[in-house]
């Protein structure tokens, strides 16, 4: 298994700005996901980040909008840019660990709220 | 694409079980998750199973997999009220390595 912490867990932030969100793992993993969670909804992929190599983004999410950052095997960002209000959601990193990381793990998730 | 899909909602007796239901599209699935998630929780893995079996035991939880219907079940032996939460099937695609998330299925447990 893995465990996963994230930073921060809950924010509040205003309309236009950005919110930089961390990741962090207890061992190296190769692949590591952001996902987003409306309120009331199921898990949306956002994107795949692999270290040493540009993140890939699933269709509807952009790169300019949700820069990501993968510097090594345990952490990871994903930056929330020009905030507006249908940006509030759980924001969820996940790691797949073992062979194939088929065994997929969330961390706890940070709820963004944006007024 | 891929589509998974779930009734959004079960109640149960305490002491009863409870089997949740999942559909799935993709023909080429290799691994099918259930995870649960508390309120203001993440989601937690529960259990796995490879897309060649067709069953897996696990103390409480037994997973069934018919792959010709693609059809998940999970169920719940003795379910007590802690296991009151949001349960989610998700399937992941053979070649792509993407988890597609069902809608959830709130599990409500009554004492």
């Amino acid at each position: 298994s893995a465990v996963i912490s994230q930073k921060p867990s809950r924010d509040i932030c205003q309309r236009g700005t950005s919110l930089t969100i961390q990741c962090q793992v207890d061992s190296q993993v190769t692949m590591m996901f952001w996902y987003r969670q409306q309120p009331g909804q199921s898990l949306t992929l956002i994107a795949t980040a692999n270290q040493g190599s540009e993140a890939t983004y699933e269709s509807g999410f952009v790169i300019d909008k949700f820069p990501i950052s993968r510097p090594n095997l345990t952490f990871s960002t994903l930056t929330v840019s020009n905030m507006s209000p249908e940006d509030s959601s759980i924001y969820l990193c996940s790691v797949g660990v073992g062979q194939g990381a088929y065994e997929q793990y969330f961390g706890p998730g940070t709820r963004l709220t944006v007024t | 694409g891929e589509d998974v899909e779930q009734s959004l909602f079960l109640s149960v007796r305490e002491g009863d079980s409870s089997v949740i239901n999942c559909t799935y599209t993709d023909s080429s699935s290799t691994y099918l998750y259930w995870y649960k998630q508390e309120p203001g929780a993440g989601l937690q893995l529960l259990t796995y199973i490879f897309s060649n079996m067709d069953m897996k035991q696990d103390q409480r939880l037994t997973v069934l997999l018919n792959k010709k219907d693609k059809h998940l079940s999970l169920r719940i032996a003795d379910t007590q009220t802690g296991d009151s939460a949001i349960y989610f099937c998700a399937e992941r695609s053979g070649g792509y390595q993407k988890v597609t998330f069902g809608t959830g299925t709130k599990l409500q447990v009554i004492p």
